[in-house]
């Protein structure tokens, strides 16, 4: 399978626990995405970067999150000190560089946290 | 704030109705469209996308949307559903070209065989 990959699929965590979730854009992909999703809603984006650099952050993103990509190439997720309120799916997805049109965003099937 | 809303959360259908998604966004300026669809158990994927040109865009598995400009909206139809169908539909914004999708809320869509 050559789509956007997340690892691990599920992971439960006590509260007050750090975690860590990867992703593995399509290669050639340079922009990488996350975005969280809860019960009911739409995903909502959390922060991008192109290639490595990190160029957009949600003010959802509090300083116990923190995301790099630091090779241009997967990207780590990273949660410290968990709380109830974390608990969602965390979905990357990746995109193309323009070359023509508007590129579209490739999904992963999501790292689903519960945080218990 | 840029928003967006879907007018529905859930609709049932029966195998051959005609289907109509509401989506409506809120910001002024230039917009890029999408319709995302997640079958149960799998990934977002991309149904259409408007970026420029005809408003009305043919996606895959005959489905479309409208972009109606003066009011903001951007509907999603489809002739004739099928129970393979069923499945939660996102609608989101971008502003320019690549920027973070802001999506609606969804609407799952059950289709009765």
């Amino acid at each position: 399978d050559t789509g956007v990959s997340q690892d691990p699929r599920h992971k439960i965590t006590k509260r007050g626990q750090n975690v860590t979730f990867r992703c593995d854009p399509i290669s050639e992909h340079n922009r990488l995405y996350w975005y969280r999703q809860t019960l009911g809603q739409g995903p909502e984006f959390l922060t991008y970067f192109q290639n490595e650099a990190q160029l957009e952050k949600s003010r959802l993103l509090s300083d116990r999150f923190s995301a790099e990509r630091p090779k241009g190439s997967f990207s780590t997720l990273e949660i410290q000190r968990t709380e109830q309120g974390d608990s969602a799916m965390y979905l990357c997805a990746s995109s193309a560089p323009a070359r023509q049109g508007l590129p579209e965003a490739f999904f992963g099937q999501g790292t689903r946290l519960t945080v218990v | 704030a840029q928003s967006v809303s879907q007018h529905n959360h859930h609709v049932i259908l029966s195998e051959a109705a005609s289907l109509e998604l509401g989506c409506n966004y809120s910001y002024g300026g230039t917009v890029n469209l999408f319709w995302y669809v997640q079958y149960p158990g799998q990934h977002l994927q991309l149904l259409l996308k408007y970026f420029s040109g005809d408003p009305l865009v043919k996606g895959i598995k005959g489905f479309e949307a409208e972009f109606i400009k003066s009011k903001f909206s951007f509907n999603l139809r489809k002739p004739s559903v099928q129970w393979s169908d069923t499945a939660e539909y996102f609608c989101a914004v971008t502003r320019g070209y690549g920027n973070k999708l802001v999506f609606g809320a969804g609407t799952i869509l059950r289709v009765k065989s």
